[in-house]
Parts: structure tokens; sequence; C-alpha cells
């Protein structure tokens, strides 16, 4: 089974700043999915990657597939207060991370 | 369709009760997950179908959890002499083999009291 390491666990941070969270896999994905949640819901897709090396941008949000499949960044340009939640990534099995906890204070 | 709906949203039940609980999936959808998922965590991988067809269940289920989905459309969770430990939120998914793109219901958040 394939595991996968979310870094950091917890992050709070000010509004207006930047911050860039990790998915790490000691192997290759076939594909890998971000999510958010936020508290009381189910976490919601927010992009696919499948490609080494592939960028996606959605609005403020850069998201960035490894050369090699293993690791993922998502980048959050001027983050606001509702981007507040858990940030998820999972893999093409629906295996989930343990997911970083932003909190973005006004 | 308004996409995956857990009923109900909230279960309260004493220790040694069992509990049911319902997801609808996207009509199209063939595949569906059960997750549980404990404060600050990811959801932890519990079962998944395939149709009517339950393909895989984790190894960390224990016996008193059962899932079943026989008209290959809602699924029920059930878990048996329910204790503390499985106060958690359950959360159901769906989506279309071979696409990658999943939807969650709202979950059904239990507490054993």
């Amino acid at each position: 089974t394939q595991l996968l390491e979310q870094s950091p666990q917890f992050l709070s941070i000010q509004e207006g700043e930047n911050l860039t969270v990790y998915c790490n896999s000691s192997s290759v994905f076939s594909s890998l999915q971000w999510y958010r949640q936020e508290p009381g819901e189910g976490p919601v897709l927010l992009v696919t990657v499948v490609t080494g090396g592939e960028v996606k941008k959605l609005k403020r949000l850069t998201f960035q597939f490894g050369d090699a499949r293993k690791d993922s960044s998502l980048h959050i340009t001027a983050a606001q207060p509702g981007d507040t939640g858990l940030y998820l990534c999972s893999n093409n099995d629906m295996r989930f991370g343990a997911g970083t906890r932003l909190t973005v204070k006004p | 369709d308004t996409g995956v709906s857990q009923d109900p949203r909230h279960k309260i039940t004493k220790r040694g009760q069992n509990v049911t609980f319902r997801c609808d999936p996207i009509s199209e959808h063939n595949r569906l997950y059960w997750y549980r998922q404990t404060l600050g965590q990811g959801p932890e991988f519990l079962t998944y179908f395939q149709n009517e067809a339950q393909l895989e269940k984790s190894r960390l289920l224990s016996d008193r959890f059962s899932a079943e989905r026989p008209k290959g459309s809602f699924s029920t969770l059930e878990i048996q002499r329910t204790e503390q430990g499985d106060s958690a939120m359950y959360l159901c998914a769906s989506r279309v083999s071979g696409n990658t793109e999943a939807f969650f219901g709202q979950g059904t958040r239990l507490t054993v009291v």
C-alpha cells in the first residue's frame, strides 16, 4: 500500500502571506489529487495531476507534480481566511494522507 | 442529481448498540468508497464497491463493521456493538471507475457515549 506523507501537519499564517504544503510518497503516483476539506464537510476535489513536472493553476493556488511523480506541492499566494481548511492529497486508489491543516488569520 | 448524500448527518448512540448509515452516490457512479475520519486526521479507507461487488476491505476493519451495496446503487455501513473508539466522521465517496474525480458526501458524525 502506498503511503502518503503530508507536511507540515499544521500551518497558521496571516492573511496575505504565501505558503507551500507538500505531499510525498516512496512510490510513484499514477495520478495525484488535491482536496480541501472544511469543518463538518466532506473533501472537495481541487485538482488532479498526472504528468511528471506538470504545473496547474487554480486562481491563487499552484499545484506542481514532481518530475519523478513521487511528490507534489501546493502553493497558495496571498492567502485569505477563506483558504482555511484541511488540505489532503490522495492517490489513484483513493488513499489519503493525514493532511495539512491551514489556518489563515485575518 | 444533487451529489452524494449521507444519512443521518449525526448519530449519538450508547456503547454496545448497533448503528447503520446510508450513502446514496451520484447515480452513474459505479464505485463507492467508505472512510472513517477522526479529528485532525485524513480519511482512513474502510472499503469500496464496484457496482454491487465489495472489492476491497481494509484489514484494519474489525468484524463489527460490515458494508453492503445490494443493487449497485446505495450502500449501507453497519457497526455492531459500538465502542467509544468508533466515534468519528464516516464519509462516503463515489466516482466512475477510470475517472480520478471523486465526490464526497457531507459525512455522518457518530458519537458513542
